[in-house]
């Protein structure tokens, strides 16, 4: 069954550093998202992304984040300077024409 | 931002027996629902899903019921079975492309 592959599983990084979470989307989904889930709390929608622009974005989802699809394969979240509270679980999906999101496992983001 | 909630955090039910996780919204805009399940440190798999034009769907031992008058919906199991002891998250979404909201999740721990 295809698969949503995110790298690394798991990244600890110093507070006010930029770090790049990667997930290789399902190759024939045509729409991508990343999630979070704060220790403890819901999965939270950060970004959608289709047709190689940010469809719609949630209020987390600040100047301190982007998206980008380099190279029609990969599709990354940067966060540019890390805080504390950046702290969580990032899942990234993605879905075809139907209706059936399919999550990776997860990258869990440390910071220190 | 309560618009999807899972009122239970965790529900115990024995091995054969037949276990419902309720979940309640109050977006109208709503119209495609979805659960999901979730083992730790992994991501959510989807599990079953309608569409506010039906009021029920089945799948194998999952069935899940809306009832759009009192934006409830349910997942029913049965037989539950000890495999199935995870998080469960009910998830909304209101038009095509967009972001999926998520409730809290309710934890179903299934005894043998």
């Amino acid at each position: 069954e295809p698969e949503v592959t995110q790298t690394p599983s798991h990244q600890v990084t110093q507070m006010g550093q930029e770090v790049i979470l990667r997930c290789v989307p399902i190759s024939n989904h045509l729409y991508f998202y990343w999630y979070r889930q704060i220790l403890g709390q819901k999965v939270e929608f950060l970004v959608s992304f289709y047709n190689n622009e940010i469809s719609e974005k949630s209020e987390i989802f600040d100047d301190q984040f982007s998206v980008e699809r380099p190279d029609g394969s990969n599709f990354t979240l940067k966060i540019r300077s890390t805080k504390l509270e950046d702290s969580a679980m990032y899942f990234c999906a993605s879905r075809g024409q139907n209706y059936g999101y399919t999550f990776g496992s997860g990258t869990r983001l440390t910071v220190v | 931002d309560q618009q999807v909630k899972q009122n239970s955090p965790s529900l115990s039910v024995q091995e054969g027996r037949i276990s419902i996780l309720n979940c309640d919204y109050t977006n109208s805009m709503f119209d495609y629902f979805l659960w999901y399940k979730k083992y730790p440190a992994e991501g959510p798999t989807f599990l079953i899903s309608i569409s506010s034009i039906k009021d029920k769907n089945e799948d194998g031992r999952f069935t899940v019921f809306l009832n759009k008058s009192a934006k409830h919906l349910s997942l029913h199991i049965v037989p539950s079975q000890p495999g199935d002891s995870a998080v469960y998250f009910c998830a909304a979404r209101a038009d095509a492309g967009n972001m999926l909201t998520f409730g809290g999740g309710t934890r179903l721990m299934v005894k043998p």
